[in-house]
């Protein structure tokens, strides 16, 4: 059982409004990644990170912001929230690979927080 | 081009039936992982299996299986026995390399298990 919880689940806001979506692991992992999902779609890395203070951006484009102070905690921030930002955002944190391999290693991934914004 | 390909966007089977959800990949390294991952309507990505590109054998857990057919680059998942929990979108992701950052995910196939 993947020890990974994300907050808040569900979130309606208002155009303009700045949010915050947390994200925290209990497992020490190092690797953390915040991916974006439209209803029914496939996932789209938006941000990752190796460790603290070590952030970079994803494939897709994204206005958010994310820093990682602590191992354990992994925040995504809208400083001003738009319509198009409705969508879920997945946390997930991947445990080291086998032998030193990056590749072995699966995500684990919060239940999610889906944002509407209106 | 894609890396991760589902060609099924919906799939529908009968329960205690077996069901192939199909998968093929698109990479140029050597050392590369599969993964299938189950999302319930709930939301959450559940971690369902694994094999190495260098793994000998098809990878297995429980009721799942995975038919890794490496010169094709497919990488399906056999789900035995179906149970009407199974009912979720199921996809196939991809790590490559030894400095992998990231899963690339495909576009997922919604499995339905009718009773």
């Amino acid at each position: 059982e993947a020890d990974i919880y994300q907050t808040p689940r569900y979130l309606v806001i208002g155009t303009g409004k700045k949010i915050t979506l947390e994200c925290s692991q209990t497992m020490g992992h190092d690797k953390m990644y915040w991916y974006q999902q439209d209803p029914g779609m496939e996932l789209h890395l938006i941000h990752y990170s190796y460790g603290v203070n070590s952030t970079e951006k994803g494939d897709l484009s994204s206005e958010s912001t994310v820093s990682r102070i602590r191992t354990e905690h992994f925040p995504l921030t809208l400083e001003s929230a738009r319509p198009s930002h409705t969508s879920q955002y997945l946390c997930a944190s991947s445990i080291p690979g086998l032998a030193g391999d990056a590749y072995t290693g699966e995500l684990f991934f919060g239940e999610g927080s889906r944002l509407t914004v209106l | 081009a894609q890396k991760i390909t589902q060609t099924q966007p919906g799939m529908f089977v009968q329960e205690k039936e077996a069901v192939t959800l199909d998968c093929t990949y698109d990479t140029s390294d050597q050392s590369y992982g599969l993964f299938w991952y189950k999302q319930p309507s709930s939301g959450e990505m559940i971690f369902l299996i694994y094999q190495g590109s260098y793994d000998e054998q098809n990878a297995t857990e429980g009721r799942y299986s995975l038919n890794f057919q490496k010169a094709r680059k497919s990488a399906n998942l056999v789900i035995s026995a179906s149970q009407l929990g199974d009912s979720a979108m199921y996809f196939c992701a991809m790590r490559e390399g030894h400095s992998a950052r990231q899963l690339t995910f495909g576009s997922g196939t919604q499995l339905t298990v009718l009773p």
